[in-house]
């Protein structure tokens, strides 16, 4: 079955530091989409990626979507306190989950002051 | 604000005891999810329905039913509780199209004992 995975587990950086989150299919994706889930909350719903190489930015966030359409990733510059939380991909394939949508295990980011 | 609602919050109940975790909508969305997740941890499908009268289980297998006589309403039953069910119970809703993201509940933390 479709795969998402996610890399690293955890990131620690010092606050002002960029943090990127990778995350790969074992299949091409019809699209990607990213959530954030702070400490102790529920995932929030980010951003979607649709077409092959797609850039899109929210304020110092950039998401990416592979030319294959089969990796993506977060690159989150100067992070800051509010930051923190855990950062999941979901990708949409054509089988696994519902819709097709597959969560990956998600990157736990930790800013140190 | 999300315009989904799980209740309870919080539920600590004793082992046996039949439980239902409720979970409403009002943005009237076709697609409603469950997925449980442990803290720190990935999130797993348990239940979906596309719609009313329309229910499938997820990807991880759960001793839990649910149901969708109502839009707006997907509650989830344990008949019998088991510490092993101790958990985050996390509900989610869409649109039809799949083209946006999934807007989640802000959980029930469901304790066994």
């Amino acid at each position: 079955g479709q795969q998402v995975m996610q890399i690293p587990q955890y990131q620690h950086v010092q606050e002002g530091e960029d943090f990127t989150t990778y995350c790969n299919s074992s299949t091409t994706l019809s699209n990607i989409q990213w959530y954030k889930q702070r400490p102790g909350g529920h995932p929030v719903f980010l951003i979607q990626l649709v077409k092959s190489g797609e850039v899109k930015k929210q304020k110092r966030l950039t998401f990416q979507f592979g030319e294959a359409k089969k990796n993506s990733s977060l690159h989150i510059t100067a992070t800051q306190t509010t930051d923190v939380g855990t950062y999941f991909c979901a990708g949409r394939g054509s089988r696994g989950g519902a819709d097709g949508l597959t969560f990956g295990k998600g990157t736990h980011l930790i800013i140190q002051p | 604000e999300a315009d989904i609602y799980q209740t309870p919050r919080y539920l600590v109940i004793g082992t046996g005891k039949k439980i239902t975790l409720e979970c409403s909508q009002t943005m009237g969305h076709d697609k409603m999810y469950w997925y449980q997740q442990d803290p720190g941890m990935e999130l797993h499908l348990i239940h979906y329905s596309y719609g009313v009268n329309s229910t499938e289980k997820g990807d991880l297998s759960s001793e839990s039913t649910v149901s969708r006589i109502r839009t707006e309403h997907f509650p989830l039953t344990l008949e019998s509780a088991r510490p092993s069910h101790t958990s985050q119970y996390l509900c989610a809703s869409s649109v039809s199209s799949g083209l946006s993201g999934y807007t989640f509940g802000s959980g029930t933390r469901l304790t066994v004992v």
